[in-house]
C-alpha cells in the first residue's frame, strides 16, 4: 500500500496568516492526489484534485501543488472558517490511502 | 443538487452483521464510481471500499477484504455496504461519497453524506 506523510499534525496560525501543509507519498503517484477539509462532525469537503485544480466552489486563497512524491497545499491568507483538518489522499491506486490529517488552529 | 444519505448505523455485538445504505439523487447515479470512507471516532479517514458505476468491479482494503462487501442497484440509485464478522475496531462512522473514477484528472471523491455510525459493543 501506499503510505501517505503529512506534516505538521497539527498547525496554530492567525487569521490572515499564510500555511502550507505538505503530503509525501511512499511511492509515486504522479499528480494523483487530492485535498479535503473537515470541520467536526462533517463529511469531508474535497478541495483541491489533480494535486493543482481548485474544485469548483472553493475560494482562490486555497491552492496546491506537486507531482511524483511530495505535495503541498497552501491557504494564503487564513479565513476563520478556514480552521479545520485537512487530509490529503492518493487516487493513484488502490487502496486510496489518506494522510493522518493535520489539525489547523487558531492561535 | 447532488444528495447522499446514509443510513444503517447502529449498535451490534461482536460477530454480527450490518447492511449500509447510502441514497443518491441529484446526479446520473450509475455513471459514477461509488466509495466508502470510515472514520473512527477522533482519528482520521480510512478508505474501505468502492464499486465501478455498473456494479461489475469491486476492490477493498485489506483490513476488511473478505467480511465486507460493496454493492450497488442502479435502478434504486443506492448503495450499499455489507458488514460481516464485526469487530470492535469496525467502531466507526462510515461515509459514502461519490467518485469521479473516470475522469482523467485526480479521480477525487467529490461528494460526500453525512455518515452513519457503526457501534460494535457487547
Amino acid at each position: 500500500d501506499i503510505q501517505m506523510t503529512q506534516s505538521p499534525s497539527s498547525l496554530s496560525a492567525s487569521v490572515g496568516d499564510r500555511v502550507t501543509i505538505t503530503c509525501r507519498a511512499s511511492q509515486t503517484i504522479t499528480s494523483y492526489l487530492n485535498w479535503y477539509q473537515q470541520k467536526p462532525g462533517k463529511a469531508p469537503k474535497l478541495l483541491i484534485y489533480g494535486a493543482s485544480s481548485l474544485e469548483s466552489g472553493v475560494p482562490s486563497r486555497f491552492s496546491g501543488v506537486g507531482s511524483g512524491t511530495d505535495f503541498s497545499l497552501t491557504i494564503s491568507s487564513l479565513q476563520p472558517e478556514d480552521f479545520a483538518t485537512y487530509y490529503c489522499q492518493q487516487s493513484y491506486i488502490t487502496p486510496r490511502t489518506f494522510g493522518q490529517g493535520t489539525k489547523l488552529e487558531i492561535k | 443538487e447532488v444528495q447522499l444519505v446514509e443510513s444503517g448505523g447502529h449498535l451490534v455485538q461482536p460477530g454480527g452483521s450490518l447492511r449500509l445504505s447510502c441514497a443518491a439523487s441529484g446526479f446520473t447515479f450509475s455513471n459514477y464510481w461509488m466509495h466508502w470512507v470510515r472514520q473512527v471516532s477522533g482519528k482520521g479517514l480510512v478508505w474501505v471500499s468502492r464499486v465501478n458505476s455498473d456494479g461489475s468491479g469491486t476492490n477493498y482494503a485489506d483490513s476488511v477484504k473478505g467480511r465486507f462487501t460493496i454493492s450497488r442497484d442502479n435502478a434504486k440509485n443506492t448503495l450499499y455496504l455489507q458488514i460481516n464478522s464485526l469487530r470492535a475496531e469496525d467502531t466507526a462512522v462510515y461515509f459514502c461519497a461519490r467518485g469521479r473514477d473516470s475522469s482523467s484528472s485526480g479521480r477525487p471523491l467529490d461528494y460526500w453524506g453525512q455518515g452513519t455510525l457503526v457501534t460494535v459493543s457487547s
